[in-house]
């Protein structure tokens, strides 16, 4: 039931862009993306419902396709307090009345 | 306040002692949550509290004992725990759990040792 993430590591230059992609073998009826960064508790920053919507603030969005099963996270001109690890976390089924499985994270490092 | 506050920070136990993890939110909030995080890996779902009541238990061992005293804190009670146990274990509190949708507010989590 694990969500697979990817890619696992990321590497970028301040003002590069990035997406994370989250894929499910189940059908999903929800996205949530966190960002964890070392030491800290994870932050929420979106979610997502069936419906194939697409989410975004400032310079960070997101997509979900139901029928695929997967949801990418688009970082776009990022900056070094981008760095951390994202998490997805999904709910399976139709209702979602499951609880959020996390994915195994993609490790983000933003350099000057 | 947006703020989930867990003590203590750190935790330093033997395999015989017994202690306990605080979390508290004052958001309104009538879902919480217990989480196990290991070292470069995602948080694992302990338990889940919705309105004041047990309404999951992802298997855990009976070492853990998890109790929600009012809509406000969670508490887990440790008891006789193994090294394996030795992690971060993170609550989280969100408006409501199940068909509603919202997002989790974690706290800064309790850093266990066990010797």
């Amino acid at each position: 039931q694990q969500p697979v993430q990817s890619p696992q590591a990321v590497i970028l230059r301040e003002g590069e862009d990035a997406v994370i992609n989250c894929s499910s073998s189940k059908a999903l009826y929800s996205v949530h993306w966190y960002r964890q960064k070392h030491g800290e508790a994870p932050v929420f920053l979106m979610i997502l419902l069936k419906g194939g919507e697409q989410k975004g603030h400032e310079k960070i969005s997101a997509s979900f396709n139901e029928k695929k099963q997967q949801s990418s996270l688009y970082l776009t001109a990022s900056q070094l307090s981008y760095s951390g690890t994202y998490f997805c976390g999904t709910e399976i089924g139709d209702s979602g009345n499951t609880p959020l499985v996390f994915g195994k994270g993609t490790r983000l490092s933003v350099i000057a | 306040d947006t703020e989930v506050t867990q003590t203590p920070k750190h935790l330093v136990m033997g395999m015989t002692n017994k202690k306990s993890l605080k979390c508290e939110q004052h958001m309104g909030h009538r879902a919480m949550y217990w989480y196990k995080q290991k070292a470069k890996k995602p948080p694992e779902l302990m338990f889940v509290y919705s309105y004041e009541k047990l309404s999951i238990n992802e298997s855990v061992p009976s070492r853990f004992s998890p109790e929600c005293p009012n809509s406000s804190l969670l508490n887990l009670h440790l008891h006789a725990l193994q090294p394996e146990d030795s992690a971060l274990y993170l609550c989280a509190s969100s408006l409501s759990q199940g068909t509603e949708h919202y997002e989790q507010y974690f706290g800064p989590g309790t850093r266990l040792t066990v010797t």
